[in-house]
């Protein structure tokens, strides 16, 4: 069974610090998504990355994926309140159609 | 372009009683997937459908069963609603729903059993 494991699950931040999102997992997925989902809605996708190493921004995200393709991370710089969200990694693994959802980071900035 | 679309957007039943949710996927999109998300659970993958074909399916009972249309139109069902089946039903499309798997979710409809 394949599993993703996200951490912290919750973090609370004020406005302008930095913070890092881990998405871990023993298995090996060919491209891994972010996505970001706000109360009554879902998911909107942020990023996908597909090469081991892969680091891709997104104004002041900075995604990286894993050399080995088994994890990941979102690193925020200088966060805003308009940050604040429910983060989730997604791993797609060869062509099922199917993606593993980690367990999500709730993420808080203060003003 | 549209997005994906999902009909009803919150829906109360009591257990027992059956349920029909509807999601339109982005227009060219073939492939429509179903998820449950819940707190304790997270988003968990109920199934795939790639031109009317379920091609995928998740670890959930066979009270939930799904179909697909010609237009790529999906429905899943849910009968003999039971407490725990309380959760948002997302309703995701992607254009092949394979190689990279990019998929593009809907708002959800919020079921509430009672």
């Amino acid at each position: 069974t394949q599993l993703l494991e996200q951490s912290p699950q919750f973090l609370s931040i004020q406005e302008g610090e930095n913070l890092t999102v881990y998405c871990n997992s023993s298995s090996v997925f060919s491209s891994l998504q972010w996505y970001r989902q706000e109360p009554g809605e879902g998911p909107v996708l942020l990023v996908t990355v597909v090469t081991g190493g892969e680091v891709k921004k997104l104004k002041r995200l900075t995604f990286q994926f894993g050399d080995a393709r088994k994890d990941s991370s979102l690193h925020i710089t200088a966060a805003q309140p308009g940050d604040t969200g429910l983060y989730l990694c997604a791993g797609a693994s060869g062509n099922t159609g199917k993606l593993i959802f980690g367990q999500g980071t709730t993420l808080q900035v203060k003003p | 372009k549209a997005g994906v679309t999902q009909t009803p957007r919150y829906l109360i039943k009591t257990r027992g009683q059956q349920v029909t949710l509807s999601c339109s996927p982005i227009s060219g999109h073939r492939s429509v997937s179903w998820y449950q998300q819940t707190p304790g659970q997270g988003l968990q993958f109920l199934f795939e459908y790639f031109s009317e074909t379920q091609r995928n399916k998740g670890n959930f009972p066979g009270r939930f069963s799904g179909r697909q249309f010609s237009n790529s139109r999906s429905e899943m069902n849910v009968s003999t609603l039971e407490l725990g089946d309380s959760a948002l039903y997302l309703c995701a499309s992607s254009v092949t729903g394979t190689g990279l798997n990019e998929q593009f979710f809907g708002p959800g409809t919020r079921l509430t059993v009672l």
